[in-house]
């Protein structure tokens, strides 16, 4: 069954360092999605991305967050610079050809865990 | 705004018996979801409701929809043990490209 795997599993990375989650959507699907969750809370969306560009976005997702789907495949999270309150785990997700119409599908995660 | 809220947020059941969690959205949604997560684990989709009246079941779970109201309910019969997990209902809706609305989640724990 088609899945949407994402790399790595978990991160820690130092305040103010640059990291970059990655995600392998479902091959024919076109929506992507990133999504975060802060331990104990519940999930949280971060943006949206469709036809090589960004759809929607929450206020969450800041200048320091970028995203990008630079091979065709892959479907990254950038964070600049992290914070300390950057710690959460981190679902990205695809759908298919009818976007808000179909159900989306979440990867296992990256926990991150900046100190 | 979609704003999206369940109760109770926290539910402790014994083995064997029946319990309703709720999820009000507060405007119009294409859309509801119910999803089951395990502590450190992803979101694992247990249903999709698409109209008004729609009801699900599998197993010890059924879901249901009433567009009029607002509501979703998940519905627990005869609880076991292994139904402990955190479940979240969401909603898409609005001119959003599927995004997702949760609500806060309904940690749900069953005791012997």
């Amino acid at each position: 069954e088609p899945e949407v795997t994402q790399t790595p599993s978990h991160q820690v990375t130092q305040m103010g360092q640059e990291v970059i989650l990655r995600c392998v959507p479902i091959s024919n699907h076109l929506y992507f999605y990133w999504y975060r969750q802060i331990l104990g809370q519940k999930v949280e969306f971060l943006v949206s991305f469709y036809n090589n560009e960004i759809s929607e976005k929450s206020e969450i997702f800041d200048d320091q967050f970028s995203v990008e789907r630079p091979d065709g495949s892959n479907f990254t999270l950038k964070i600049r610079s992290t914070k300390l309150e950057d710690s959460a785990m981190y679902f990205c997700a695809s759908s298919g050809l009818g976007g808000r119409y179909t159900e989306a599908f979440f990867g296992q995660g990256t926990r991150l865990t900046v100190v | 705004e979609l704003k999206v809220e369940q109760n109770p947020l926290f539910l402790s059941m014994q083995e064997g018996k029946n319990y309703t969690i709720y999820c009000n959205y507060s405007t119009t949604s294409d859309r509801l979801y119910w999803y089951r997560q395990d502590p450190g684990k992803s979101l694992e989709s247990l249903f999709v409701l698409l109209s008004n009246g729609a009801v699900k079941q599998e197993g010890r779970l059924m879901a249901s929809l009433d567009t009029k109201a607002r509501l979703s309910t998940l519905h627990i019969t005869a609880a076991v043990h292994d139904l402990s997990a955190t479940y979240f209902c969401a909603a898409t809706g609005g001119t959003s490209y599927g995004k997702l609305t949760f609500g806060q989640g309904t940690i749900l724990t069953v005791h012997p």
